[in-house]
């Protein structure tokens, strides 16, 4: 696709679901970034992928939280048992290559209840 | 570990005011650094980048130099205008070329 593309835009969810948060990058980037961004916050790194592996999950903030990308494309965040601080915007960012210019999506704003 | 640290906001200028963010950054090596501006309900974009000790980004009438001796990105425009007033951030590329980003500085411009 023309950008980075994630899905959906908007999750309203109970505290204590499971959600998932989907990005499909910039078709043939080979690496892909997921970050946080709460109200007032700056941007928090969460995991790195280069293709289908990920050599920094450095900033997962728990066992909830879990990613994993497919076919070197298409990568899903998963976020178990949700809580309240969870609620933010969570977006996804890809690049041609590592140390290239990185692209960011729209981001998905997740809110817990 | 890598970090980056930014001036607070907001900061609040009229219209054609001088305008400067200062950004100071620790890091291993001499990694890139970019700048990205954030509009209002809008994502992430790059404003500008520059990759090596004195290269100057520029973009849109804004400029930073990147000073290896005093590890700072200062972001200037010399006449900022309403549509500049956004959120920017800085952010140097650490190891695994990971963007290591700051809380950002909200920019408000006044006509």
């Amino acid at each position: 696709g023309a950008g980075v593309s994630q899905s959906p835009s908007n999750k309203v969810t109970e505290k204590g679901k499971d959600v998932e948060l989907r990005c499909d990058p910039i078709s043939g980037h080979t690496a892909l970034y997921w970050y946080r961004q709460s109200l007032g916050q700056g941007l928090e790194f969460l995991i790195y992928f280069q293709g289908n592996s990920a050599p920094d999950k450095s900033g997962l903030p728990s066992d909830r939280f879990s990613a994993e990308r497919t076919g070197g494309s298409v990568s899903t965040l998963t976020i178990q048992r949700t809580q309240q601080e969870d609620s933010a915007v969570y977006l996804c960012a890809s690049s041609p290559n590592p140390g290239n210019t990185i692209y960011f999506g729209e981001g998905s704003w997740l809110t817990v209840v | 570990g890598d970090s980056v640290t930014q001036m607070e906001g907001p900061v609040t200028l009229s219209e054609e005011a001088f305008l400067t963010i200062n950004c100071t950054y620790t890091a291993t090596g001499y990694p890139s650094l970019f700048w990205y501006v954030q509009y209002p309900g809008e994502g992430l974009q790059l404003l500008l980048k520059a990759t090596k000790a004195d290269d100057k980004g520029s973009n849109k009438g804004f400029e930073a130099t990147y000073r290896k001796e005093t590890t700072s990105f200062h972001l200037e425009k010399g006449s900022v205008q309403v549509s500049d007033s956004a959120v920017y951030f800085c952010a140097p590329q650490g190891d695994t070329d990971k963007l290591i980003f700051g809380t950002g500085t909200r920019l408000q411009v006044f006509p």
